[in-house]
């Protein structure tokens, strides 16, 4: 495909269920973002990879968020033992690498998280 | 105060009007983004600028680095262009600093 992909588009779960979130970006783009938006919200950062790099944590919200990535490809995002204050629209944007990651990113359409 | 402040916050407009939409930093940046995200929740890139001017169809985005200010401007504007307009900017890195969001209506 030629954009961001993610599944599901929507996912419903009971709290203190896992869930796991996928990304796939668009081929040949090194880097890849994940983030959060909270109904009337901005987006917030969670987590970022650049290739082989170290991925930059910072902007996950607790030890219940986990994300990985295989090499260049697929990303995962892992929420543990759900919450209802999780319920949000969980975007994922890949970008090219350039500049230190100072490029254009586009987009997915987003996973619509509510935990009941 | 935000380190990315936009104006305004809401607007209104009838179609056909010409739309500005501002936005102002406080700090040093690398690279200005404007984005656009549609009611359904899909964001798309609309510019990445640095300094001058961008045109891309009937958007035209400005920047002044001086002044710390960007602009984005709709010509002829049309009900398809309601949304959320958003300014981020690049503090040499590749984490985004993000504006609050213009939320944009076009009535027809």
């Amino acid at each position: 495909g030629a954009g961001v992909s993610q599944s599901p588009s929507n996912k419903v779960t009971e709290k203190g269920k896992d869930v796991e979130l996928r990304c796939d970006p668009i081929s040949g783009h090194t880097a890849l973002y994940w983030y959060r938006q909270r109904l009337g919200q901005g987006l917030e950062f969670l987590i970022y990879f650049q290739g082989n790099s170290a991925p930059d944590k910072s902007g996950l919200p607790s030890d219940r968020f986990s994300a990985e990535r295989t090499g260049e490809s697929v990303s995962t995002l892992t929420i543990q033992r759900t919450q209802q204050e999780d319920s949000a629209v969980y975007l994922c944007a890949s970008s090219p690498g350039l500049a230190g990651g100072q490029d254009t990113q586009y987009f997915g359409p987003g996973t619509r998280l509510t935990v009941l | 105060k935000n380190e990315v402040e936009q104006s305004p916050q809401n607007l209104t407009a009838q179609e056909g009007e010409f739309i500005t939409i501002n936005c102002s930093y406080s700090v040093g940046i690398s690279a200005l983004h404007w984005l656009q995200q549609h009611p359904g929740g899909g964001i798309v890139s609309l510019f990445m600028l640095s300094s001058g001017k961008k045109k891309h169809g009937r958007l035209i985005a400005t920047i002044n680095i001086q002044e710390k200010h960007s602009s984005l401007h709709i010509t002829a504007s049309h009900p398809r262009d309601s949304a959320v307009y958003i300014c981020a900017v690049n503090r040499g890195s590749y984490q985004l600093i993000w504006g609050a969001g213009t939320k944009l209506i076009i009535k027809p």
